[in-house]
């Protein structure tokens, strides 16, 4: 099983500041990552597949990088409504998963 | 029209079984695999099980043998029979669309259900 490890645990910052949250996987996953964000009490939400694709209806704000074992999701300029969970996923061998999750919180 | 609607959550006993459902609307389900996904109180999300438009399945380990995923594409509905059921079973369950482009199959989750409590207790 592919083990994804997300740091910081918990990111604080204020808005307007910038947000790197980091994904590192126990083995190569090539691109095959993404990303969600999971507001409380809420269904996560598709952010970015494939390492680097915005889904549909996201703010250009967020944007991937990465490749084979270490990733990176990029919140530009934070928003209110940014500071919530953060989980990525892995689709390049089964069974899939998710990582433990990254909060960002309000400084 | 919420795309994805769960049902069938509850509270049971160690050993019990659950049928979970899930009903899809807006999109043509029978084209599209489906997954279950889940989360435990405070903790993170963990998938579960996937069934394909051609009814292939997977499964997680801890459930292999016990949770059964299918589909009913002339009601477009998903199902997650739970069988032997564990208290670490307990989590919220969603069902969540798996992605697609074009007739490509990704393997993430694109539309979510808002999920069903199961509760297994003593």
């Amino acid at each position: 099983e592919i083990v994804l490890t997300q740091s910081p645990a918990t990111l604080s910052l204020s808005p307007g500041d910038r947000a790197t949250l980091s994904c590192r996987a126990s083995q190569s996953v090539t691109t095959y990552l993404a990303w969600y964000q999971q507001r409380p009490g809420q269904a996560p939400r598709l952010l970015i597949y494939d390492a680097s694709n915005r889904a549909t209806g996201i703010p250009a704000r967020f944007s991937g990088s990465g490749s084979g074992t270490d990733f990176t999701l990029t919140i530009s300029s934070l928003e209110p409504e940014d500071f919530t969970v953060y989980f990525c996923q892995q689709r390049a061998n089964w069974p899939r998963t998710f990582g433990q999750g990254t909060k960002v919180e309000v400084k | 029209q919420v795309p994805l609607v769960e049902s069938g959550g509850g509270v049971v006993q160690p050993g019990e079984s659950l049928t979970l459902s899930c009903a899809a609307s807006g999109f043509l389900f029978r084209t599209y695999g489906m997954h279950w996904v889940r989360q435990a109180p405070g903790k993170g999300l963990e998938w579960v099980t996937y069934i394909g438009y051609d009814g292939s399945d997977k499964y997680r380990d801890s459930v292999k043998g016990r949770f059964i995923i299918s589909r009913d594409d002339s009601t477009d509905t998903l199902y997650l029979e739970m069988n032997s059921l564990r208290i670490e079973d307990t989590a919220v369950y969603f069902c969540a669309r798996n992605m697609e482009i074009g007739r490509m199959d990704y393997h993430y989750m694109d539309v979510w259900g808002k999920g069903t409590t199961v509760t297994v207790s003593s």
